[in-house]
């Protein structure tokens, strides 16, 4: 099973800066199949980014994944009020099982 | 629009069975892969289930393998996860998933509580 680390846990950032999220693999992933997924408080995740750089529908440019073998990085370039949420990245090159990163907070600072 | 609708969780003793069920509509489900996830309170999100679009390929989690059981109804548009041998560490939220290609999941239910308690 690929295990996902996940970088910083806390993230304290103010509005219009960048923030760079993490996630390391604890082997290869396959295909770079690796998702990102933001969830607020009381809500479903959502799809952000998957096949490590693509966005998914509706997801705004200031988005963008990156990363290959076991590095992989979320940015936000400029950071908006309605950002600041729970991060997890998701492998789903070597399944079963599927496994999520254990989150990144992003805080308003 | 796609809708995916969660019910019937609640509250169950140890040792016992629930069954969830997801309502899907606004898409073409009969095509679509489909996913369950949980999440227990304050915690981070676990996959535990897949279910391809015709039912013939199915993957558990370890933690779920030979208590849980997904199923599909391609007729009812309708996603269900029978959950049996229930134990406290299954208390969580668990939403369906519709994948947008495996087990990337681009459409999220609300969840259904299930918290598993004497």
């Amino acid at each position: 099973e690929i295990v996902l680390t996940q970088s910083p846990g806390t993230l304290s950032l103010s509005p219009g800066e960048r923030a760079t999220l993490s996630c390391r693999a604890s082997q290869s992933v396959i295909g770079n199949y690796l998702a990102w997924y933001q969830q607020k408080p009381g809500q479903a995740p959502r799809l952000l980014i998957y096949g490590t750089s693509s966005r998914a529908t509706g997801i705004p440019d200031r988005f963008s994944g990156s990363g290959s073998g076991t590095d992989f990085t979320l940015t936000i370039s400029r950071l908006e009020t309605e950002d600041f949420a729970v991060y997890y990245c998701q492998q789903y090159g070597s399944s079963p099982p599927i496994t999520f990163g254990q989150g990144t907070r992003l805080e308003i600072k | 629009e796609v809708q995916l609708v969660e019910s019937g969780g609640g509250l169950v003793q140890p040792g016992g069975s629930l069954r969830l069920s997801c309502a899907a509509s606004g898409f073409a489900f009969i095509n679509s892969e489909m996913n369950w996830v949980r999440q227990a309170p304050g915690k981070g999100l676990e996959w535990i289930s897949y279910v391809s679009s015709t039912g013939s390929l199915i993957y558990y989690a370890d933690s779920v393998k030979g208590r849980f059981t997904i199923s599909r109804d391609n007729a009812k548009n309708s996603l269900h996860l029978q959950m049996n041998g229930l134990r406290a560490e299954d208390t969580a939220v668990y939403f369906c998933g519709r994948a947008l290609v495996a087990q990337v999941i681009d459409n999220w239910g609300q969840g259904t509580l299930v918290i598993v308690s004497s």
